[in-house]
């Protein structure tokens, strides 16, 4: 089966610009989740969705980070603007439900000038 | 508060030996479920063992065995034999069942260095 699908998988960006990354989930997957990882850190999650609906986004800075799932499948994430404590790496992850294994993708570096 | 602690930042190894990495967790919550993830230098998390609280029995998959002793709430990963390709950063993390959508929650992370 196809693996969880991100991209892209480098962005450099100037602080203040803004930047959208995309995730594709595993096919069937009902639960996605997006979390941030700075480095020298373990994953920290910004954002999960059930479906197309937001089931848990209390750690997302909401007046610059966005995300949706429209149609209950592929996902984005947005930042604007960014902020130089933005640089991290943006891992998308996927599971049949929220009991199961979390799958994760090659994740997007993201590095902020 | 910490959830997850993992208080190895780093280890060699040589192959061929088994590693014991390093999980403590904190929860009060009485359904909760621990993971090990492996990630190499390419980026990808990769989903190595699973423990459920209520599982009797310790966890295993293939060469990772999971030491789980409740009562010091502790979890630690055990890797048999390692190979050079092991070589990589882990992380332990936990899902509190009864009070999440599934979120995990992960630790600092451990890096093994695999030596021939």
């Amino acid at each position: 089966e196809a693996g969880v699908a991100q991209s892209p998988r480098y962005k450099i960006i100037e602080k203040r610009q803004s930047v959208a990354f995309w995730c594709n989930p595993i096919s069937g997957h009902a639960t996605l989740y997006w979390y941030q990882q700075i480095l020298g850190q373990g994953p920290k999650l910004l954002i999960q969705f059930q479906n197309n609906g937001v089931v848990d986004d209390s750690q997302l800075p909401k007046d610059r980070f966005s995300a949706e799932r429209l149609k209950g499948v592929d996902s984005t994430l947005k930042i604007q603007p960014a902020k130089l404590e933005d640089s991290a790496v943006y891992l998308c992850a996927s599971s049949l439900s929220k009991d199961q294994p979390q799958h994760f993708g090659d994740g997007t570096r993201l590095s902020i000038l | 508060a910490q959830k997850i602690t993992q208080t190895q930042p780093g280890m060699f190894v040589q192959e061929k030996e088994a590693v014991t990495l390093d999980c403590t967790y904190d929860t009060s919550d009485p359904s909760y479920g621990l993971f090990w993830y492996k990630q190499p230098s390419s980026g990808e998390m990769i989903f190595l063992i699973y423990q459920g609280s209520y599982d009797q029995q310790n966890a295993t998959e293939g060469r990772y065995s999971l030491n789980f002793q409740k009562a010091r709430k502790s979890a630690n990963l055990v890797i048999s034999a390692s190979q050079l390709g092991d070589s990589a950063m882990y992380f332990c993390a936990m899902r509190e069942g009864l009070r999440s959508w599934g979120k995990l929650q992960f630790g600092a992370g451990t890096q093994v260095v695999v030596t021939p």
